[in-house]
């Protein structure tokens, strides 16, 4: 199926801990997005990534630091995860960068920190 | 600052009931307007894509609405099925590069019996 996959799709963790979020798509899609969506359900952009390079970087704490090994995964990695971390984290691609261009999502992963 | 208001917050309708979502927004200059469709515990799903050229787009039942000039689109979902029971959230994006967004906070619409 063409698709954008994360995973895992829920993580529990406590307080202080280093996790993964996993992202790949195989749409051929040459952008792709973290997206955090709070609990008032309201998406805010993280990062962007054009071919592997960096693209957008909102205003997020440096313990969240985002990879790109190439243009069909983007992984998130978040370092010493605090209690205002839980959200649900979404993955999407597009092709483009001009805003012009339909975005597909992931299914997200619900990240609850304990 | 670039904003996208979204109403109602939520919404209860029969089934094969109509119903109609509404969007201001404050993004300038504007690219594009979207409807996604978000059910509980997924993804948001693309329903239409809109220019500031275009009046209307539909898609299936769902039908789209933008005025440019005053800011405004609308969603009107025709005769309501329970699968329509999800969150509705209307984007904009500014032209440019870097694809940055705005996201609405979403109509959460419940379809019942």
């Amino acid at each position: 199926d063409t698709a954008v996959s994360q995973t895992p799709k829920y993580l529990v963790t406590q307080m202080g801990n280093d996790k993964s979020i996993k992202c790949e798509q195989n749409l051929g899609h040459d952008t792709m997005y973290w997206y955090k969506q709070d609990s008032k359900k309201f998406l805010k952009i993280m990062f962007s990534y054009n071919n592997k390079e960096l693209i957008i970087n909102e205003t997020v704490p440096n313990r969240f630091s985002p990879k790109s090994p190439d243009k069909a995964h983007l992984n998130l990695h978040i370092n010493s995860l605090e209690l205002g971390d839980s959200a649900v984290y979404f993955c999407a691609s597009s092709q483009g960068t001009g805003g012009g261009y339909g975005y597909t999502f992931g299914s997200g992963t619900r990240l609850t920190v304990v | 600052k670039n904003q996208v208001e979204q109403s109602p917050q939520s919404l209860i309708i029969l089934e094969g009931k109509n119903c109609t979502l509404q969007c201001n927004y404050t993004v300038s200059p504007f690219s594009n307007l979207r409807w996604y469709k978000q059910d509980t515990g997924r993804g948001p799903v693309s329903l239409t894509i809109m220019t500031f050229s275009e009046n209307t787009k539909s898609n299936g039942r769902y039908t789209a609405t933008l005025d440019a000039d005053t800011k405004q689109s609308s969603l009107h979902i025709t005769a309501s099925q329970l699968s329509d029971s999800a969150s509705y959230i209307c984007v904009v994006s500014a032209p440019g590069g870097g694809n940055k967004l705005t996201f609405g906070t979403g109509t959460q619409l419940k379809v019942e019996l």
